[in-house]
Formats: C-alpha cells, structure tokens, sequence
C-alpha cells in the first residue's frame, strides 16, 4: 500500500518557468489536499479538492491551479514561477474533511525557483 | 496573536527524560486537535489524537485543556528516536466558512546519549 506518492521529490526552476507537481493516492481518499511549509512557519494550505472535479482555494491560493479529474490524482500546477514559491509542497489525502481523521501526507516536493 | 502557538524550542533533553510540550489556540470554538511529528526533511505524520478526556499511547499522553486553550504532550522515558519535531494541528469548528486547519510551526525535540 504506497499511500500518497509524490513526484518529483527536488526540482530547481528558474523564474517564469512552469511545472506540474504530482500527487497520486491509492486508499480511495475523497479528501486532497496541497500545502506548502517554510521554514519556521505551520504547513499553509493552497488548495484543496472534496471529490473527483471539486476543487477551492485555501489560504495561499496566488500563483497555483488544481485539478481533480479522478479520486487518486490530484496535480499541483505552478504557472511563471517567482522566488517565493520556493518552499517544501506536501500533498495529502484524508478519509473525512479536514483531516478529522488524520491526514496522510506524501514525502514532500523541494522547490527551489531561481 | 497567533491562531495556534508553539514554543520552537530547540528542547534539548537527556535519554530517558520527561519532557512536555504546550501549544496554545485563538478560537475558542475549535473542535479538533492532534499532534504531528516530523522528522528532519520528511513529511508530517500523525502521531496522535487530543480527546477531551485525554489520552494515552505508550510513552506519550496528550491532554486538552479547553479553558484555557491550550494541547500538551508529554513524552516519558525518552529515547534518542524521539528527537524530531512535533507538530500542533487545531481544526476550526464546521460552517465556518471554509476550510480551517492550522498547524503550529512545531517544536523542536533533541534527545541525547
């Protein structure tokens, strides 16, 4: 049982490029979930998706699109990558909203835009 | 102030020590509370859940305490595997308006020989 993979796991961009961050879970999740974590602050939520073609905005919405075409994937798009979109990504899948039950998070993505 | 509070630490401790960790919420009517540990460059992992009544998992307690708006955790008898940092994940109560977890910046643990 992989749980939720992530890929790639180090990517480097230089500004203004763009990238698709994947996300795929294999425990029939409804719940997805994108979050970034700097250093020294909480994990802050990007977007999130409740099923299969429902997607919203989380906190740090700027600069990232979503979409949720089947309950396992769920791809993080960065359109004219700046600086400050350097950061740890983690997705995450949970069995009830909110992650009531626990989230499941994947390993992580390291971006770093140059 | 912060929706959810950490001391970042480091907390440096000796093997086989008892060490605690508060962490402190805004909104009085949040509803759900767990604590995350991650290690150094992994991802977060549910280490337990925080029940009004408390409880216990091995070597870990984790306590609510409503009035005054804080979740603790305690970890007894230390192990050099326990250094990591643990992760305070309030969520906001329903019909809110959208979607609310907050997860604290964490508090580092370093346990030594």
């Amino acid at each position: 049982n992989a749980g939720v993979t992530q890929t790639p796991k180090f990517r480097i961009l230089k500004i203004g490029q763009s990238m698709t961050l994947q996300c795929t879970q294999d425990m029939n999740h409804n719940y997805m979930y994108w979050y970034r974590q700097d250093p020294g602050m909480g994990l802050k939520l990007i977007y999130y998706s409740v099923g299969a073609g429902i997607t919203d905005k989380g906190e740090v919405p700027n600069g990232y699109n979503v979409s949720r075409s089947t309950t396992e994937d769920f791809p993080l798009r960065l359109e004219l990558a700046a600086p400050s979109q350097t950061s740890v990504y983690f997705c995450a899948s949970s069995y009830l909203l909110e992650g009531a039950d626990g989230y499941t998070f994947g390993s992580g993505t390291r971006l770093t835009v140059v | 102030r912060k929706e959810v509070e950490q001391d970042p630490g480091p907390f440096n401790v000796p093997e086989g020590a008892t060490v605690a960790f508060n962490c402190t919420y805004s909104n009085s009517a949040s509803q759900s509370f767990f604590w995350y540990r991650q290690d150094c460059r992994k991802e977060p992992k549910l280490l337990m859940s925080v029940y009004s009544s408390g409880n216990e998992d091995g070597r870990f307690t984790a306590q609510l305490n409503r009035a005054s708006q804080y979740i603790s955790l305690l970890i007894r008898d230390s192990k050099l595997s326990d250094s990591a940092t643990y992760l305070c994940v309030v969520n906001a109560p329903p019909n809110t308006g959208g979607f609310k977890t907050i997860f604290g910046a964490g508090t580092r643990l370093f346990v030594k020989a």
